[in-house]
């Protein structure tokens, strides 16, 4: 079976501070690409970050980065310099070769406190 | 460019009635997903076309079906709608007709149902 496990159902940080969301992911596959979306409360899906399963380049994106960890299956998001507009659930999710369908976890609550 | 769009952005209907949704995708995008999200299943993998076609179908009842259309805005049709049918649906676009690739999400749909 493919599933998603994130393990902090909610995360609260300071303004400015440094935070780490993880994620684990199980998929017999070899070629998948990994996500991070956040969804505020307007409710709008919005992509973060993206990891090609392929590559061994951990992914950034200005504030955001990734930590993949490909033998345990093992995919953690950074954001540095956190701001209150990083307010949102936040959802890892993959897909796989030969199938478009995203495969997502339970989402962490991220609280950003002034 | 244009996001995917949605409408309409909310929905209230009662149990047996029937409900269409629009999803219009990022232009040049050739593949739509449907997916449902709801607080106690989280997101689930409804259906997803390209070309006209349903290529993927998610773990749902017949009475979830959805079309494309030969400019790629896509549908979904619920009949005989349930108490439990009440969610947020999204409809998510992505443009290479290859899987793994990137999917972009519309703002949603919530329907609740009476």
């Amino acid at each position: 079976a493919q599933t998603v496990t994130q393990s902090q159902p909610e995360m609260s940080v300071q303004e400015a501070e440094t935070v780490t969301l993880s994620c684990t992911y199980d998929t017999s596959e070899n070629n998948y690409y990994l996500f991070w979306y956040k969804q505020p409360p307007s409710r709008q899906m919005i992509l973060v970050i993206r990891q090609e399963a392929y590559k061994q380049q951990n992914a950034t994106e200005n504030r955001f980065s990734v930590n993949f960890q490909k033998a345990a299956k093992s995919f953690s998001l950074k954001i540095s310099d956190s701001q209150l507009g990083d307010t949102a659930m936040y959802f890892c999710a993959f897909v796989i070769q030969g199938a478009q369908k995203l495969v997502f976890g339970q989402g962490t609550r991220l609280t950003i406190n002034p | 460019k244009a996001g995917v769009t949605q409408t309409p952005r909310y929905l209230i209907k009662t149990r047996g009635q029937q409900v269409t949704l629009s999803c219009s995708p990022i232009s040049g995008h050739r593949s739509v997903s449907w997916y449902q999200q709801t607080p106690g299943q989280g997101l689930q993998f409804l259906f997803e076309y390209f070309s006209e076609t349903q290529r993927n179908k998610g773990n749902f009842p017949g009475r979830f079906s959805g079309r494309q259309f030969s400019n790629s805005r896509s549908e979904m049709n619920v009949s005989t709608l349930e108490l439990g049918d009440s969610a947020l649906y999204l409809c998510a676009s992505s443009s290479r007709g290859v899987s793994p690739d990137t999917q972009y999400f519309g703002p949603g749909t919530r329907l609740t149902v009476l």
